[in-house]
């Protein structure tokens, strides 16, 4: 089955610095690679999501890139502030049309900013 | 995004008791409702795939006779606890997968705390 890892557990930033996570993956069928921000007690909220067709997305300060050959994704946060301050999970899932679409959760990422 | 609400939002309950939670999509047709686990400062781990109107796929690792998962409709899915023991607290949340236009999007419910005295 698909693996996923994520690095690093933890990180600390300053306010208006970059961050960035980084998660690899083991299955090259995998063609679906999303972002969740999870705040503590609550459900992970979807950031931005990536699709194996493309190398890069951007969504005002979060980004997200892809490398398909070495099967690896990075969250890209710019200008960080303190509200981005939660816990971040990556995934992968092979989406199969009108089929279930498991995905596998990356170790997550405490991201702090520190003003 | 979508709606999806879980049943109660958190419970207390005496070892050896059951327990189930509800797993509602508000205003989509879930096809495909998954069911995960999350101990405190870890990961999301997934339990179980239900497909409506057919049994559950549990991951390895799962009983399915302790976590009975029943999906009768496209909208309802229930986990149930059965027997549960103090190391069955955790967070559960479920997250429903459907049909929105050309697209399949998947959304999750806001998670069900169970704590087991």
């Amino acid at each position: 089955g698909e693996n996923v890892e994520q690095h690093p557990s933890t990180l600390s930033v300053q306010e208006g610095d970059s961050a960035v996570i980084k998660c690899t993956y083991s299955d090259s069928a995998s063609n679906y690679f999303p972002w969740y921000k999870q705040e503590l007690g609550k459900r992970p909220q979807l950031i931005i999501d990536i699709r194996s067709n493309v190398g890069e997305k951007k969504d005002q300060r979060i980004a997200v890139t892809l490398n398909k050959t070495a099967k690896h994704f990075s969250l890209h946060i710019t200008e960080t502030q303190p509200e981005d301050s939660a816990v971040y999970f990556c995934a992968a899932s092979n989406i199969l049309t009108g089929g279930g679409n498991k995905l596998t959760f990356g170790t997550g990422t405490q991201l702090k900013v520190e003003l | 995004g979508a709606v999806v609400s879980q049943h109660p939002s958190w419970v207390i309950c005496k070892s050896g008791t059951s327990v189930k939670i509800e797993c509602r999509s508000l205003d989509f047709q879930a096809t495909t409702m998954f069911w995960y686990r999350q101990f405190p400062k870890q990961s999301l781990m997934l339990m179980a795939t239900s497909n409506e109107g057919s049994k559950a796929t549990y991951e390895q690792g799962v009983e399915k006779d302790k976590f009975l998962i029943n999906h009768a409709s496209l909208t309802l899915s229930t986990l149930t606890v059965t027997s549960a023991h103090p190391e069955d607290s955790s967070f559960y949340i479920c997250s429903a997968r459907g049909r929105r236009g050309r697209i399949y999007e998947q959304y999750f419910g806001p998670g069900t705390r169970l704590t087991v005295t």
